[in-house]
């Protein structure tokens, strides 16, 4: 058990619809980061942020969007949802950031859209 | 641009030792990681390399050059539960205020008996 939370684990939805995944980090962690996997792909970086702040963007389309609270738990919204957003959705953690930090990763959230 | 290559696939027996190359080309360089990933699971850390050499822990050990753009992960002494992906993921130089990592596709491992 890595300490990092996410809910819920299984997500199934309609194109079209929108969705929210939750992460709550490990105790003490500032930083957040969210990824996507999917079946024919590695992980792939979507955003970080820092202590509430974004620091770092990957190929994260527009329709996705996140954000950090004042408690540290952060949310991915994903909006008008396509097939193939069907992924596991993985959130990771880390104390700080910038120094080559070891990033602890929760145990995913996996969407499936019909 | 970034390119992480490990192989796709690998096979071992149980007991043996196994050996997951990842090469790497990317702007920059400011350490590499290795992970675990059990089938629908989350990836656990196993190793971190940012200069050259051999980092040993345990069953497994890491090595890196960075002249060569390449690591391998060494696993010993092969057990069933080693069945798993592995994954090399590479931090940007670039990414100097930020530990966004970029991640090759990963190396499935499967043990047998």
């Amino acid at each position: 058990d890595s300490g990092v939370t996410q809910t819920p684990k299984h997500l199934i939805t309609a194109t079209g619809q929108r969705v929210t995944l939750r992460c709550s980090p490990r105790s003490g962690d500032l930083s957040v980061y969210w990824y996507q996997q999917s079946l024919d792909q590695g992980l792939q970086f979507l955003i970080q942020y820092y202590n509430g702040e974004e620091r770092a963007k990957g190929n994260i389309l527009e329709r996705f969007s996140a954000q950090q609270f004042p408690d540290l738990h952060s949310e991915l919204n994903l909006s008008s949802l396509e097939l193939g957003d069907s992924a596991l959705y993985f959130c990771a953690s880390s104390a700080e950031t910038g120094g080559g930090e070891t990033q602890y990763f929760g145990p995913g959230t996996r969407l499936l859209v019909l | 641009g970034q390119n992480i290559d490990q192989p796709t696939e690998m096979t071992a027996t149980e007991g043996a030792i196994v050996q997951i190359n990842c090469t790497y080309q990317t702007s920059g360089f400011n350490g590499l990681f290795w992970y675990q990933q059990h089938a629908g699971e989350a990836p656990t850390f196993l190793s971190y390399n940012v200069l050259d050499g051999l980092e040993e822990k345990g069953r497994f050990s890491s090595f890196l050059s960075r002249s060569k753009g390449y690591s391998y992960l060494l696993l010993k002494e092969l057990q069933m539960k080693d069945s798993a992906s592995y994954l090399c993921a590479v931090r940007d130089e670039r990414t100097y205020n930020t530990d966004k990592l970029i991640f090759g596709t990963g190396t499935r491992l499967q043990v047998f008996p």
